[in-house]
């Protein structure tokens, strides 16, 4: 079944720190690939998708095949930086439609 | 500015009771899609829309249905609500011309049966 893995709940760094979100998923095709923010008291919202090979607020992910892996990175990190962090996988096989999301990671930028 | 809308924000309701919540988009997108959220599970896709006629079951359809009335509004009905449907449920949309397709999400509405 296809899944979407973000192992970690919670991570805490330091203003200024780098930052990995961690997103790993299980689909053995082409998928499509979001990064998903949510900042306090606020709607869920798209950071940034793979096919755009895009930075957003410093933010980057790269699509890696071979270790299914879309782990979203930011150099220097902001406290405005934290929210909660949702990975998410788009596929449609055989007609059947499925838009997944993880567990979400929470960012906590301390000063 | 465009936007998507959920009513109700809050509802707590009763075991065996019947309950609509509802969404309304103005951003002119064809599909719509209701998930529902609960604490360390993430989202999951209870049905989805791509038009007026076309309606789907998602992962966890079971004890939900949907109407989808106009191209703007789509509603997610419990017919019999029981406590483990208590979650934070969120509509969202999407545009098909503007594939791969970012979701645009409602504030949400928390339901609690009791």
């Amino acid at each position: 079944a296809q899944r979407v893995t973000q192992p970690e709940k919670l991570l805490s760094v330091f203003k200024g720190a780098p930052v990995e979100l961690k997103c790993n998923y299980s689909y053995s095709g082409s998928p499509e690939l979001f990064w998903y923010v949510q900042y306090s008291r606020q709607r869920l919202q798209l950071l940034l998708r793979h096919i755009s090979r895009e930075s957003i607020k410093g933010f980057t992910a790269d699509l890696n095949k071979g270790e299914t892996s879309f782990h979203l990175k930011k150099p220097f990190a902001q406290e405005e930086d934290s929210a909660m962090y949702y990975c998410a996988l788009e596929r449609t096989t055989s007609g059947t439609y499925k838009y997944i999301f993880g567990t979400g990671t929470r960012l906590k930028v301390l000063a | 500015d465009a936007d998507v809308t959920q009513t109700p924000r809050n509802r707590i309701t009763k075991t065996g009771k019947r309950i609509m919540l509802e969404c309304s988009q103005t951003k002119g997108h064809d599909r719509m899609y209701w998930y529902r959220q609960d604490p360390g599970l993430g989202l999951r896709l209870i049905y989805y829309s791509f038009d007026v006629k076309d309606i789907n079951k998602g992962e966890i359809s079971d004890g939900y249905s949907v109407s989808r009335q106009a191209q703007a509004k789509f509603s997610l009905s419990l017919e019999s609500a029981i406590p483990n449907q208590t979650a934070l449920y969120f509509c969202a949309t999407s545009d098909r011309a503007r594939g791969p397709y970012e979701q645009y999400f409602g504030p949400g509405t928390r339901l609690t049966v009791t």
